[in-house]
């Protein structure tokens, strides 16, 4: 089956610093989504990105599909950044996400 | 938009009792719903696709008996652990699929259940 590798598991930045979270995966995709899970369990959706770059404020992603992987980028870091960020992909329409084990970030101020 | 509810966010409940756990997608229709576990500093694991108006689909290793799914309606989902034990203690969450928005995928808040 498809695996997700994310890297690094943890990261520890001071605030203001910028971060490049990795996500591969091992097979062609039709969806790939990066959330945030808050201190309180909740999953934000921060992008839906098969494939291209999008941004959104201070977070911008880009999806390579054809070499299989995605990057989250995290510009002038928050404490309330801090929190677990996942990776997950889905191989075809109707099928089932698939996480990875996601990326621990703690931002000190 | 794409906003999904679920209740309640926290339950205790003593072994061998049952628990329903409600998901709702409130500003779409979601033909299909899944229900994930998550345990202390790992990831997401499925449990269950629900699919309105069918059984639904388990996956390997996850007992049907005990986690009883059903989706009655294209709005809510739900998840009833039954004879719950304290290894069921979890965080339980819920998602659905908005169709009109490419299939991404929106998370409830979770149900973080206790058996004592």
């Amino acid at each position: 089956g498809i695996q997700v590798e994310q890297s690094p598991p943890d990261l520890i930045l001071q605030e203001g610093a910028n971060s490049t979270l990795r996500c591969n995966f091992s097979d062609s995709v039709n969806n790939l989504q990066w959330f945030h899970q808050n201190p309180w369990g909740q999953l934000i959706n921060l992008f839906y990105i098969p494939s291209g770059t999008k941004q959104n404020g201070r977070l911008s992603a880009t999806t390579v599909a054809t070499e299989r992987y995605s990057l989250l980028y995290i510009s002038s870091s928050q404490t309330t950044d801090s929190g677990v960020y996942f990776c997950a992909v889905r191989y075809n329409q109707g099928g089932k996400l698939i996480f990875g084990q996601g990326t621990e970030l703690s931002v000190k101020p | 938009g794409a906003v999904v509810s679920q209740h309640p966010s926290w339950v205790i409940c003593k072994s061998g009792t049952s628990v329903k756990i409600e998901c709702r997608s409130l500003d779409f229709q979601a033909t299909t719903m899944f229900w994930y576990r998550q345990f202390p500093k790992q990831s997401l694991m499925l449990m269950a696709t629900s699919n309105e108006g069918s059984k639904a689909t388990y996956e390997q290793g996850v007992e049907k008996d005990k986690f009883l799914i059903n989706h009655a309606s294209l709005t809510l989902s739900t998840l009833t652990v039954t004879s719950a034990h304290p290894e069921d203690s979890s965080f339980y969450i819920c998602s659905a699929r908005d169709p009109d928005r490419g299939h991404e995928q929106f998370f409830g808040p979770g149900t973080r259940l206790t058996v004592l």
